[in-house]
């Protein structure tokens, strides 16, 4: 079973500061790995699929970079709605198994 | 634009089962899968496993095998998650989503508005 850990646990910045947001798989997943952010009392939303593709109508300033088994997330400038939990998630084997990181809550300073 | 929705709130006693299910419309499916996600209070989120309609395969995590079953009725586009003998620890939101119509990675790129299950004697 392939183990995706987050790293900060916590990230505590301010708006107009660049966010870095590391994911770390126990085994190789390719660019299998998409990124996603939770605000509270919401279902998740897909930011980024397949390590740096961006999904249709998702911000410029968030990108995904990696392959094999490291990862980022980049917010490049925060803006106040960026503040919140960030998932990231891969898949293995066929049919496909998904496993979810941590998580990563990015707070104000 | 693809649209679930979810049944509503449970509550249920230790040892008990529950049923959630998820209507889907609009959008395609092709080789994507509707899967069940589960988050507990305050904490992560957990796949329990997914079915790819085209092809009618299920899988499950391996935390669930024995326990859960992931069924659709592609007659009316319903999924339906039966979890059994529910414990205090399966409290939690359940989601049900679309994933694998982008890329590779199974991602989940439609989420259902969630249902809340409460185990709890």
């Amino acid at each position: 079973e392939v183990v995706l850990t987050q790293s900060p646990a916590t990230l505590s910045l301010s708006p107009g500061e660049r966010a870095t947001l590391s994911c770390r798989a126990s085994q190789s997943v390719s660019t299998f790995l998409g990124w996603y952010q939770q605000k509270p009392g919401q279902a998740p939303r897909l930011l980024i699929y397949d390590a740096s593709n961006r999904v249709s109508g998702i911000p410029a300033r968030f990108s995904g970079s990696g392959s094999g088994t490291d990862f980022t997330l980049t917010i490049s400038s925060l803006e106040p709605d960026d503040f919140a939990i960030y998932y990231c998630q891969q898949r293995t084997n066929w049919p496909p198994e998904l496993t979810f990181g941590g998580g990563t809550k990015v707070e104000f300073k | 634009q693809v649209h679930l929705v979810q049944s509503g709130a449970e509550v249920k006693k230790p040892g008990s089962s529950v049923t959630v299910s998820c209507r889907a419309s609009g959008g395609t499916f092709s080789t994507s899968a509707i899967c069940w996600v589960r988050q507990a209070p305050g904490l992560g989120l957990e796949w329990m496993g997914g079915i790819i309609p085209v092809f009618g395969t299920t899988n499950y995590a391996q935390n669930f095998q024995g326990r859960v079953t992931i069924t659709a009725d592609e007659s009316t586009g319903t999924f339906y998650l039966d979890l059994k003998s529910l414990r205090s620890e399966d409290t939690a939101v359940y989601y049900c989503v679309r994933a694998g119509e982008l890329g590779s990675a199974y991602s989940a790129d439609y989420w259902g508005q969630g249902t809340l299950v409460t185990v709890s004697s």
